[in-house]
């Protein structure tokens, strides 16, 4: 079975500080691919950073970056210089080969950013 | 911009009474989706359009259909809308291959407020 855990619900972070973002994931399907969203308040869906399970170097846009540990199954984002726009909720998520058109995702986090 | 666009933003119905959220993309991307999220949740896949090809999820209640007239356009009907059903929908498309490298990209959503 497919499984996207993220354990942390919610947090403080301070203005221009680095955050780390929990997101461990569980398939038996070699190819697959994993994706960040963010959600403001308005509720749009906002997607951020892709890995593939291939990928030898961790993905990184901007910001943000993905650190992806294969043998653990962790593919935690990581937000630098945090901004107060970063406070919304953020989703992991997996899509494998085998699930089709599935993609699986996560409870979410929320990080509050402070000034 | 290429985009996702959803219409309307809010949308506010009675108990019982049919519904019709629409969703239209400038992508010209293969599958089209419909997600359903409730507060504080991921968002759950209800079904998805590949081509004219409809694929639904086992759980998604018969209350819920759906229609693709063309590659940009999908439909998202509510029968009868339950007290239940109040949420916000998205729509959301990918190029698709199928494989776990195609991203999902997101339109606004349509909160949906039920009497």
């Amino acid at each position: 079975a497919q499984k996207i855990t993220q354990t942390q619900p919610g947090m403080f972070v301070q203005e221009k500080e680095a955050v780390t973002l929990d997101c461990t994931y569980d398939t038996s399907d070699p190819s697959y691919g994993l994706f960040w969203y963010k959600q403001p308040s308005s509720g749009e869906m906002i997607f951020l950073i892709y890995q593939g399970s291939y990928d030898q170097q961790n993905a990184t846009e901007g910001r943000y970056s993905l650190n992806f540990q294969k043998a653990r199954k962790s593919a935690n984002l990581v937000i630098s210089a945090s901004q107060l726009g970063d406070s919304a909720m953020y989703f992991c998520a997996m899509r494998a080969y085998t699930g089709g058109f599935k993609t699986i995702f996560g409870a979410g986090t929320r990080p509050f950013v402070k000034a | 911009d290429a985009m996702v666009i959803q219409n309307p933003r809010y949308q506010v119905t009675q108990f019982g009474k049919p519904v019709t959220l629409s969703c239209s993309q400038t992508l010209n991307h293969n599958v089209m989706y419909w997600y359903q999220q409730k507060s504080s949740q991921a968002p759950k896949l209800l079904f998805h359009y590949y081509d004219k090809d409809f694929n639904n999820e086992a759980d998604t209640p018969d209350n819920f259909q759906s229609r693709r007239p063309n590659t940009s356009f999908c439909f998202l009907d509510i029968r009868s809308p339950g007290l239940g059903d109040a949420a916000m929908y998205l729509c959301a498309t990918s190029r698709d291959s199928g494989q776990g490298s195609d991203t999902q990209y997101f339109g606004p959503g349509t909160r949906l407020t039920v009497l």
